[in-house]
């Protein structure tokens, strides 16, 4: 069993939808929570960061923790057809070793 | 955040050689990591480069496949050794600016070993 599952998709949602986008994990170590996207032949860009259980919004972004049951969640609101790209969430304990998901490729519609 | 660069952003190599990969950051940082993405798959950690003493490297990768350098809190070197068409992926390096719990990520090499 890998450390860090994720849905690898693809995700195809028209223009304006919520886009959902979750992981679990099984390391209870796991302490510092991101989301990355990554667009083709680039690097991984940090969207957001949260080391606590709960809600953390910016923008259009949320993100949601839930270490009880080693979930947590990426929303977009009123996607674009920028946001097309792949999400990776990652993960680390206290040594800040990132431990990623497969990635979810998502396509937004125009 | 952190402004990383890498040098070469891509190279085609003969199986058998060896490639040098520089990182370099815009400031001083706490930690810097080096990974792997190879096609179609997430990144995967190799090593954690040291400032001043070894790489700790992750299960599965080994000093001699990939000798790291880090001569200061700007700068890395990955080195792939006697590559083989398996090495073939993306190398990516991150670093972890101390004032943060967060990492950044470099724009990654492309490698293709023939």
């Amino acid at each position: 069993q890998k450390e860090v599952e994720q849905d690898p998709g693809p995700l195809s949602v028209p223009e304006g939808a919520i886009v959902s986008l979750n992981c679990t994990y099984s390391n209870s170590a796991f302490q510092y929570f991101m989301w990355y996207r990554q667009y083709s032949r680039k690097g991984p860009e940090l969207l957001m960061y949260t080391y606590s259980s709960g809600n953390k919004e910016d923008g259009r972004f949320t993100a949601q923790v839930d270490k009880s049951s080693k979930y947590i969640s990426l929303f977009i609101r009123d996607s674009q057809p920028s946001d097309s790209a792949t999400y990776l969430c990652a993960m680390s304990g206290a040594d800040y070793k990132l431990s990623f998901g497969a990635g979810t490729t998502v396509t937004v519609r125009a | 955040s952190a402004v990383i660069s890498q040098k070469p952003s891509r190279d085609i190599c003969q199986r058998g050689t060896s490639l040098t990969i520089q990182c370099q950051v815009d400031s001083q940082v706490t930690m810097m990591f080096w990974y792997r993405q190879q096609p179609g798959q997430s990144l995967t950690l190799i090593a954690t480069a040291n400032q001043g003493s070894e790489a700790t490297y992750e299960s599965g990768f080994v000093i001699d496949k990939f000798p790291i350098s880090r001569p200061n809190l700007t700068f890395s070197t990955l080195t792939v050794s006697n590559m083989s068409p398996e090495d073939s992926s993306i190398y990516l390096c991150s670093v972890r600016p101390g004032s943060t719990d967060t990492q950044y990520f470099g724009p990654g090499t492309r490698l293709t070993v023939l």
